[in-house]
């Protein structure tokens, strides 16, 4: 069963950075489907953040992209996202997640709070 | 970006209704639509994909149909346990795009 996992600071300091990591287990990011970033402002509705296919290339959201990276480390089979500049309107739940070629997200972590305040 | 819209935001029912919700994108994206349930405090859950294939293990209440622009999610006889908030995608390109929501609540 594939399992994904989120950690990170649950408080960012505006114009800080926001790192977060997706442990996953049961499936080994490098051999196939593409892995994303989702997040959630309280109350709010569902925005893509990016995705790492497992061949290595990114996919970034327009709005986001000057900002944001996306990493993986194969060895310890999991993947991270670097969000610069903070700001309050990125506070959300953050939720790293598996999906298909075909652009499904089939797995999902469970989200992670991360708070922008000083 | 494909703008995803979905109607209405909130519908109010009771166990055993039938609900359908409905779904438009900006631009046509054949059968690239997938519909997610998701409950307060938990990660979405996919229901449906391609429009209308029911991802494995998801009761058969729940259908999907349409291409193009429009599309609906029908949950024939609705459970307690179907109470949430359900969320469209389009797949058909980058940057991937949600609908805004659509709140089932008890009446």
């Amino acid at each position: 069963q594939v399992q994904l996992q989120e950690s990170g600071p649950g408080l960012v300091k505006p114009s800080e950075t926001l790192s977060l990591t997706c442990a996953v287990s049961g499936y080994s990011i490098a051999n196939g489907y593409y892995w994303g970033w989702i997040r959630q402002p309280p109350g709010k509705g569902l925005e893509w953040i990016g995705s790492l296919f497992h061949g290595g290339n990114t996919y970034y959201n327009p709005s986001l992209k000057s900002r944001i990276t996306i990493s993986r480390d194969s060895s310890k089979n999991q993947f991270s996202l670097k969000l610069s500049s903070v700001t309050a309107a990125d506070t959300a739940v953050y939720y790293c997640a598996r999906h298909t070629a075909q652009f499904y997200f089939d797995y999902w972590g469970q989200g992670t709070l991360v708070t922008v305040s000083s | 970006d494909i703008q995803m819209t979905q109607s209405p935001s909130s519908v109010s029912a009771s166990v055993g209704d039938r609900v359908t919700i409905t779904c438009r994108a900006s631009q046509g994206i054949s059968s690239r639509l997938a519909w997610y349930q998701q409950k307060p405090g938990k990660a979405p859950k996919l229901l449906i994909y391609a429009a209308s294939s029911l991802q494995s293990g998801v009761s058969s209440r729940f259908s999907g149909s349409g291409s193009g622009t429009d599309f609906t999610l029908t949950v024939s006889s609705l459970q307690p346990e179907d109470f949430a908030t359900y969320y469209c995608q389009q797949a058909n390109s980058f940057p991937l795009t949600f609908g805004g929501g659509t709140k089932v609540e008890i009446k």
